[in-house]
């Protein structure tokens, strides 16, 4: 199984709703990842957690909460969530070396396409 | 400045057209990546290259590290071929802004 997987494909929240994305994969990859995408740009790295723990967060807002309860699955919990965040949200997951080096090949999601109304 | 740029923006080629997309990086990586977006947002990763060249069927990825750039081909084109090509450097994932190609009949 050479996939990651995203549900749900869209999602329509309200500013004062809580939601939660979810992105899985099978293939023994030990890093995952959240990217945010806009509309023709390109994808904005959030958070990477490297053996379920969270090594990169690039100063996210708190509204943004990410999650990973075990080796092949990754959340992301919304809560409170302006206009502004409607976007693309990708997950990537890729192999780590075993000096912890997340140094490898990222595979992609097909993404959760958010509108926040 | 972007530390990844890309060029060109957008490129419209007809179908059995010779395509090159360039890429230059002013930061250190260990690695560069080449990834295709069609409409609709799913990504794939079409290379991982950190010296020399890789070919996949009609594509082709070269990169020169001294020059920090990094150039992806695409022999005999098709219209299937039509998405954004984006370049990303590997120490933090930063990426290029796109490249949009429109491949005509």
């Amino acid at each position: 199984d050479t996939e990651v997987t995203q549900t749900p494909k869209h999602l329509v929240m309200g500013m004062t709703n809580k939601k939660s994305l979810k992105c899985e994969q099978h293939m023994g990859h030990r890093a995952m990842y959240w990217y945010k995408q806009k509309a023709k740009k390109p994808p904005e790295l959030m958070f990477v957690y490297s053996y379920e723990k969270l090594s990169i967060n690039e100063s996210v807002p708190s509204r943004f909460s990410p999650e990973c309860p075990n080796s092949s699955l990754l959340n992301l919990h919304l809560h409170a969530l302006q206009p502004e965040d409607s976007a693309l949200y990708l997950c990537a997951s890729s192999q780590v070396w075993s000096d912890g080096r997340a140094d490898n090949e990222q595979f992609f999601g097909p993404g959760t396409r958010l509108t926040v109304l | 400045k972007n530390e990844v740029e890309q060029s060109p923006q957008n490129l419209t080629a007809q179908e059995g057209e010779f395509i090159t997309i360039n890429c230059s990086y002013s930061v250190g990586i260990s690695a560069l990546h080449w990834l295709q977006q069609h409409p609709g947002g799913g990504i794939v990763s079409l290379f991982m290259l950190s010296s020399g060249k890789k070919k996949h069927g009609r594509l082709i990825a070269t990169i020169n590290i001294q020059e920090k750039h990094s150039s992806l081909h695409i022999t005999a084109s098709h219209p299937r071929d039509s998405a954004v090509y984006i370049c990303a450097v590997h120490n933090d994932m930063r990426f290029g802004a796109g490249t949009r190609l429109t491949v005509k009949p």
